[in-house]
C-alpha cells in the first residue's frame, strides 16, 4: 500500500532562509509525488510534480524537489522563504489507477 | 484557476439532520472526488465520480452519500450528521483517472459544524 509521511508538522524559518519540508514516500511501484500548497481558508493548489520525466522538479513561486528513489524521499526546498510563502503544505503519491493519497501536512511559519 | 465552486461554503447544523454539499464545476472533467480534511489527518478521500450515475467509495465512506445526475455537479450527503463529521470538506477534478500523474484541482472547500 501507498503512503507518505511528512515528518514535522510544524516548521519555522526566518524571511529570507531556506524553506525544508520533507516528504518520505512508500510504494512498491514507481510512483507519482505531488506536493500542494494551502493558503488559509483556500483549497489545495499544485505547487509541483513528479511524473518520472526528470528528478528535479521546478514549480511555482520558486519552490523545487528532488525525488531520491534510494532514500524514497521527495523533499521540498526553497532557497529563500517569502512571508507569503506562510501557508500548509501536502505531500501526496498516486501511481496508475490508483488514487492520491495525502500526508498529515507541515504548517509553514516565516518570521520577519 | 479551475472552475471549481462549492455550496455552501459554511454551515452549522445539529446532529441527526440531513446535510447536502454541492460542487459545481465549468471545466467539463469527468472525474469528481470529495475529500474531508482533519488536523492531523491531511485529506481523506470519501467518495469519487468518474463519470455521470458512476461513483466509488473512498477511504472514510461510512455516514456519506453521493450523487451525479449531470456533469458538472456533484452531490455530497450527510445522512443524518453527526460530530464526527464536523470538518472541512473539498471537491476536486480531474480529466482523468486512468493514470496516476494527472493533476487534481480543487475548490474552496466547505466549513461544516456539527453541533
Amino acid at each position: 500500500a501507498q503512503s507518505v509521511t511528512q515528518l514535522g508538522s510544524h516548521v519555522s524559518v526566518s524571511e529570507g532562509a531556506l524553506v525544508l519540508l520533507r516528504c518520505n514516500y512508500s510504494s512498491s511501484v514507481p510512483p507519482y509525488l505531488f506536493w500542494y500548497v494551502q493558503y488559509p481558508n483556500q483549497g489545495l493548489q499544485l505547487l509541483l510534480k513528479y511524473t518520472s520525466a526528470a528528478t528535479l522538479v521546478k514549480g511555482i513561486n520558486g519552490f523545487e524537489a528532488e525525488f531520491k528513489k534510494s532514500e524514497t524521499s521527495f523533499h521540498l526546498t526553497k532557497p529563500s522563504a517569502h512571508m507569503s510563502d506562510a501557508a500548509e503544505y501536502f505531500c501526496a503519491v498516486s501511481h496508475n489507477t490508483d488514487k492520491l493519497i495525502f500526508g498529515t501536512g507541515t504548517r509553514l511559519q516565516v518570521f520577519p | 484557476d479551475a472552475g471549481i465552486t462549492q455550496s455552501p461554503r459554511h454551515k452549522v447544523t445539529e446532529t441527526g439532520t440531513p446535510v447536502t454539499l454541492r460542487c459545481h464545476q465549468t471545466e467539463n472533467h469527468r472525474y469528481m472526488y470529495w475529500y474531508r480534511q482533519d488536523p492531523g489527518h491531511g485529506l481523506r478521500l470519501i467518495h469519487y465520480s468518474y463519470g455521470v450515475k458512476d461513483t466509488d467509495k473512498g477511504e472514510v465512506s461510512d455516514g456519506y452519500s453521493v450523487s451525479r445526475s449531470k456533469t458538472e455537479d456533484f452531490l455530497l450527503t450527510l445522512e443524518s450528521a453527526t460530530s464526527s463529521q464536523t470538518s472541512v470538506y473539498f471537491c476536486a477534478i480531474s480529466e482523468s483517472m486512468d493514470r496516476g500523474e494527472e493533476t487534481q484541482y480543487f475548490g474552496p472547500g466547505t466549513r461544516l459544524l456539527v453541533l
